[in-house]
């Protein structure tokens, strides 16, 4: 069972507008959250996290939105660059388990 | 029926020992992968096979052999373990070594070398 789920395989973008990558999990126990980036060819590599006792964290062009009610979390990124051109996993962790949903690909267009 | 599943899911054992990490997937996927989270939530490659050839075989120590004996399998052998091995340890699989998304990850197992 996917207790991780990115519906949108894949999503694109033009060049300065924003990004908006969505997240859903199930398991009530995840209390951490994390965003992963994957350029072809090599491994994913840590982006941003969020912990279930915020709502929001930014890291420059890059902002975790978390809304535990709905399960439900989603990654910004404003503006778009075309380096931003990858594969993003979202992970969800707690209990001691941590689930990865199966990515989204966003190309950005210059 | 669990699409990729490793054994154990924690594994505590003592410097010097050798272990193993079994993943196998049932998605009738052609490629496997070992990663290596490290403290800082990093997920580092370790290795990658494809149809049971190795493609992927980055700097890990050599105490680290992987071993697939099918495409369904890939099993991870440790020799001579040492305290900086503690990790979290992934298994995960593809479609085809060109696909850069529907990876499916295992759950993980954490290994702690006291």
């Amino acid at each position: 069972d996917q207790q991780v789920k990115q519906n949108s395989p894949s999503l694109s973008v033009q060049e300065g507008r924003i990004s908006i990558l969505n997240c859903d999990y199930t398991n009530s126990m995840f209390d951490y959250f994390l965003w992963y980036k994957k350029y072809p060819a090599e491994g994913p590599t840590f982006l941003i996290s969020i912990s279930s006792i915020k709502d929001k964290n930014e890291d420059g062009r890059f902002t975790v939105f978390l809304n535990k009610s709905a399960k439900h979390l989603s990654l910004h990124i404003v503006p778009s660059q075309p380096g931003d051109s990858a594969v993003y996993f979202c992970a969800a962790s707690g209990g001691g388990d941590m689930r990865f949903g199966a990515g989204t690909r966003l190309t950005v267009k210059p | 029926d669990t699409a990729v599943s490793q054994t154990p899911k924690y594994l505590v054992t003592q410097m010097g020992n050798d272990k193993s990490i079994k993943c196998e997937q049932n998605l009738g996927h052609d490629t496997m992968y070992w990663y290596k989270q490290d403290s800082k939530k990093f997920l580092k490659i370790m290795f990658s096979y494809n149809n049971k050839e190795l493609i992927i075989n980055e700097t890990v120590p050599n105490r680290f052999s992987p071993k697939s004996p099918d495409k369904a399998h890939l099993n991870l052998h440790i020799n001579s373990l040492e305290l900086g091995d503690s990790a979290v340890y992934f298994c995960a699989s593809s479609q085809s070594y060109q696909d850069n998304y529907g990876y499916t990850f295992g759950s993980g197992t954490r290994l702690t070398v006291v």
